[in-house]
């Protein structure tokens, strides 16, 4: 039972232009949500969180976006640049649980 | 480079068999995490230890043990291997040493697993 859903596996943007990758998930008591980054043949890289108290959380060019009411997430990548290319995981937990649940990812590729 | 280290990287054996996959955290972490991505899935949580001690377990076959040892560094056994077992593994490290599961985790480059 996948709890943490990225429906997308891949999204081609131009450069200079938005990147928005989504995120669902399933879990009412989920309450803090991370994104990592993954370059081929490397493990993924912490990018970014956002814990439930919040709705949106920036850092540099990467926001990440919470609707708690529809269990979704989103990050946005502004602009998007060729090095961003890479797999995005989302991940979320709960306070009360004792693990990361995982999306499969989604492959950006930023044209230069 | 996130200063966890893996060895292997690449490892191919034949269904039956047993591996032994090793991990060392980044200097000063005290937790280690595994994970295994299977083609098309998430990253799938298996164990964490801090300090030598397991500290929770997630999606981890019985065929599958781990252990973290005094100088931190941490091995996955993986026994009576199966087609289904091929995966990437990672392991994880975090910081702060009290093992909360909101500390940032650092990532290996991960072994990948081929059973024959």
């Amino acid at each position: 039972d996948q709890q943490v859903k990225q429906n997308s596996p891949s999204l081609s943007v131009q450069e200079g232009r938005i990147s928005i990758l989504n995120c669902d998930y399933t879990n009412s008591m989920f309450d803090y949500f991370l994104w990592y980054k993954k370059y081929p043949a490397e493990g993924p890289t912490f990018l970014i969180s956002i814990s439930s108290i919040k709705d949106k959380n920036e850092d540099g060019r990467f926001t990440v976006f919470l609707n708690k009411s529809a269990k979704h997430l989103s990050l946005h990548i502004v602009p998007s640049q060729p090095g961003d290319s890479a797999v995005y995981f989302c991940a979320a937990s709960a306070e009360t649980g004792n693990q990361f649940y995982f999306g499969t990812g989604t492959s950006l590729t930023v044209i230069p | 480079d996130s200063g966890v280290t893996q060895t292997p990287k690449h490892l191919i054996t034949a269904t039956g068999q047993r591996v032994t996959l090793r991990c060392s955290p980044r200097s000063g972490d005290l937790s280690v995490y595994w994970y295994q991505q299977s083609l098309d899935q998430g990253l799938q949580f298996l164990i964490q230890y801090y300090n030598g001690e397991e500290r929770a377990k997630g999606n981890i076959l019985e065929r599958f043990s781990a252990q973290q040892f005094p100088d931190l560094h941490s091995e996955l056994n993986l026994s009576s291997l199966e087609l289904g077992d091929s995966a990437l593994y990672f392991c994880a490290s975090s910081s702060r040493g009290s093992g909360a599961l909101q500390e940032t985790q650092y990532f290996g480059p991960g072994t990948r697993l081929l059973v024959l």
